[in-house]
């Protein structure tokens, strides 16, 4: 049993470039999330999906766009990467609302240069 | 909306001392509410949670918090530090709406020899 598993772990990428950060599940989770994790600022939530084919937004989701791809996985896009966009990125999955223990992947350690 | 305060960056304790860590909430609606824990460069995992069952909610390790409604508080607490409690906090509501969690910034817990 994996938990939530991320790739990759750590990136690199200049100003303009676009990536994939994939996440998966094996818990048979309904909600997924995408947080990101700032110096001093705890964990902001960037979207969610509730459930399969679903996703909202959360509290940043400018620069983002997300896909709920199966009931496994939630990957997060950044289309066109900013200096502001570098941060580490957790994401997290819970049996079903947001009053259940939410369960969080290792993190990706993203840079922008 | 809600949200989460938690009083201190940082907080150094000796070992075998008494760890606090402090934590106010705002909520419209009865909330959930949760600490989590962060070792260096992993993600997070629950401590404890509070879901209306019992005032006083025991987690793993030794910790424990107590829900106060009259002061909107849900503070953290250890009877006795070990060197391995050193790592960062975060305390998380769930309120309106039930969606995701909103995060604290987190205190740092150092545990001095």
């Amino acid at each position: 049993n994996a938990g939530v598993t991320q790739t990759p772990k750590f990136q690199v990428l200049k100003t303009g470039q676009s990536m994939t950060l994939q996440c998966a599940q094996d818990m048979n989770h309904n909600s997924m999330y995408w947080y990101r994790q700032d110096p001093g600022m705890g964990l902001r939530l960037i979207y969610y999906s509730a459930s399969e084919g679903t996703t909202d937004k959360g509290e940043v989701p400018n620069g983002y766009n997300v896909s709920r791809l199966n009931k496994r996985e939630f990957s997060l896009r950044l289309e066109s990467a900013a200096p502001s966009q570098t941060s580490v990125y957790f994401c997290a999955s819970s049996e079903s609302s947001g009053t259940d223990t939410q369960y969080f992947g290792p993190g990706t350690r993203l840079t922008v240069l | 909306a809600q949200s989460v305060t938690q009083l201190g960056s940082h907080v150094s304790v000796s070992e075998g001392a008494l760890v606090l860590l402090r934590c106010n909430y705002s909520s419209s609606v009865p909330p959930y509410l949760f600490w989590y824990v962060q070792y260096p460069n992993q993600g997070l995992q629950l401590l404890l949670k509070y879901t209306s069952a019992a005032t006083l909610v025991k987690g793993i390790n030794g910790f424990e918090a107590e829900f106060k409604k009259s002061e909107t508080s849900f503070h953290l607490t250890k009877p006795s530090a070990h060197m391995s409690d050193a790592a960062e906090y975060f305390c998380a509501v769930s309120g309106a709406g039930r969606r995701a969690l909103t995060f604290g910034s987190g205190t740092r817990l150092q545990v001095q020899p």
